[in-house]
């Protein structure tokens, strides 16, 4: 167990809807990362966020968006969802940004775009 | 810009036999290197790293790698597989300062027994 929780673990979903994705890092964590795996793309980073604030951005698409609250967790929405959408989504999270530092993730969420 | 490329998607190893597992790194700047592995349905987790200190890096469960510029290689080595070590497994890469991992396309450890 990392200490990174993800909510839910599953979502089956239609084209064309919305979903938020939720993570919790591990206590004393300051950093969070979004991370997206699919079969075609392999595992992708998407977004990071370091107390509050956006700090990287990777492949994320326009319809995808994130942001992380005072309290440090993070939600990432995904929205117009399309079959090219299904994947398992992970959060990390790390103490302080930085290549150096390890970050831990969660279990994932796995999307299913029907 | 930064890559890296897991040659082999599929490894079988006899119980007890060597784990080679290899990687190719391309980067315009010294790199940092990580190794992750992946049990089923659980997330990734840090099996080691290099970051420019001692090219030979041990890491968890037995595991080690060694970074060899010359090659542009990190390549992942276990002297006698475990059962336990079938898993699929993630080298990435990051450049020096960057915030996010770049993964490679993972290969999936299948242990013999």
């Amino acid at each position: 167990d990392s200490g990174v929780t993800q909510t839910p673990k599953h979502l089956i979903t239609a084209t064309g809807q919305r979903v938020t994705l939720r993570c919790s890092p591990r206590s004393g964590d300051l950093s969070v990362y979004w991370y997206q795996q699919s079969l075609d793309q392999g595992l992708q980073f998407l977004i990071q966020y370091y107390n509050g604030e956006e700090r990287a951005k990777g492949n994320i698409l326009e319809r995808f968006s994130a942001q992380q609250f005072p309290d440090l967790h993070s939600e990432l929405n995904l929205s117009s969802l399309e079959l090219g959408d299904s994947a398992l989504y992970f959060c990390a999270s790390s103490v302080v940004p930085g290549a150096l530092r390890e970050q831990f993730f969660g279990p994932g969420t796995r999307l299913t775009v029907l | 810009a930064q890559s890296v490329t897991q040659l082999g998607s599929h490894v079988s190893v006899s119980e007890g036999a060597l784990v080679l597992l290899r990687c190719n790194y391309s980067s315009s700047v010294p790199p940092y290197l990580f190794w992750y592995v992946q049990y089923p349905n659980q997330g990734l987790q840090l099996l080691l790293k290099y970051t420019s200190a001692a090219t030979l890096v041990k890491g968890i469960n037995g595991f080690e790698a060694e970074f060899k510029k010359s090659e542009t290689s990190f390549h992942l080595t276990k002297p006698s597989a475990h059962m336990s070590d079938a898993a699929e497994y993630f080298c990435a890469v990051s450049a020096n300062g960057a915030n996010n991992l770049f993964f490679g396309t993972g290969t999936r450890l299948t242990v013999i027994p």
